[in-house]
């Protein structure tokens, strides 16, 4: 049983709409939550992190996290079909291992012209 | 800023032959992290050096993995008696201090045929 779950598996939405992909945690030692994209045959890079519950934006990406129930979710808006990728959620404790990242099983985002 | 260096980008080996992989972490960064990435299992978490010192290796192998980082400019993972289930993408990372964004490496795709 992984610790850190992500849904849906797979995702398709249209150009211009919205994608939101969801990601819990079943550590209760976690802190930290991280987003990372990766594309085909690429590294992953780090989207957006949050640790204090409520919402953070930057450009068309949202992320929101809920610390009672160890949710957080990320909303791309106006998705484009370079968004097309592997987002991957990882959880980390602030305490003890410094950063070390728990992946989920990543959510495979298309965009469709 | 080159990122994180690792070498040999790809590397095909005999079963039950010594695979080792190389990792140049970004200067300054105090903490170096090996992941392996398949299909099946996803991104997982192998071990990690802070400030050179071996801090956690629960995600090894113990038998035929080994890592290594004697200076703070590369890190080593050795794999001996490779097996065709080693054959993964084998990531490292760095980053700077704790709760800091992790930056992987374009990663060594190993093959054991």
């Amino acid at each position: 049983q992984q610790k850190v779950q992500q849904s849906p598996e797979s995702l398709i939405v249209p150009e211009g709409g919205m994608a939101s992909l969801n990601c819990t945690s079943s550590d209760r030692n976690v802190d930290y939550f991280w987003w990372y994209r990766q594309h085909s045959g690429k590294s992953p890079k780090m989207l957006m992190s949050i640790f204090s519950n409520g919402e953070k934006e930057e450009g068309r990406f949202t992320v929101h996290l809920n610390k009672a129930s160890l949710h957080t979710s990320l909303h791309i808006r106006d998705s484009q079909p370079s968004d097309s990728a592997l987002y991957l959620c990882a959880a980390s404790e602030l305490s003890g291992s410094f950063n070390k990242l728990t992946f989920g099983a990543g959510t495979r985002l298309a965009v469709c012209p | 800023n080159a990122g994180v260096i690792q070498t040999p980008r790809h590397k095909v080996t005999g079963k039950g032959q010594e695979a080792t992989l190389w990792c140049e972490p970004i200067s300054g960064h105090s903490a170096v992290f090996w992941y392996r990435q398949t299909i099946v299992q996803g991104l997982e978490f192998l071990t990690y050096f802070r400030n050179q010192a071996p801090i956690d290796d629960s995600g090894m192998p113990k038998e035929r993995f080994s890592a290594q980082m004697p200076n703070q400019s590369h890190s080593t993972l050795k794999i001996q008696s490779t097996q065709p289930q080693d054959s993964a993408v084998y990531l490292c990372a760095s980053s700077l201090q704790a709760n800091t964004e992790v930056f992987f490496g374009k990663g060594t795709r190993l093959t054991v045929v």
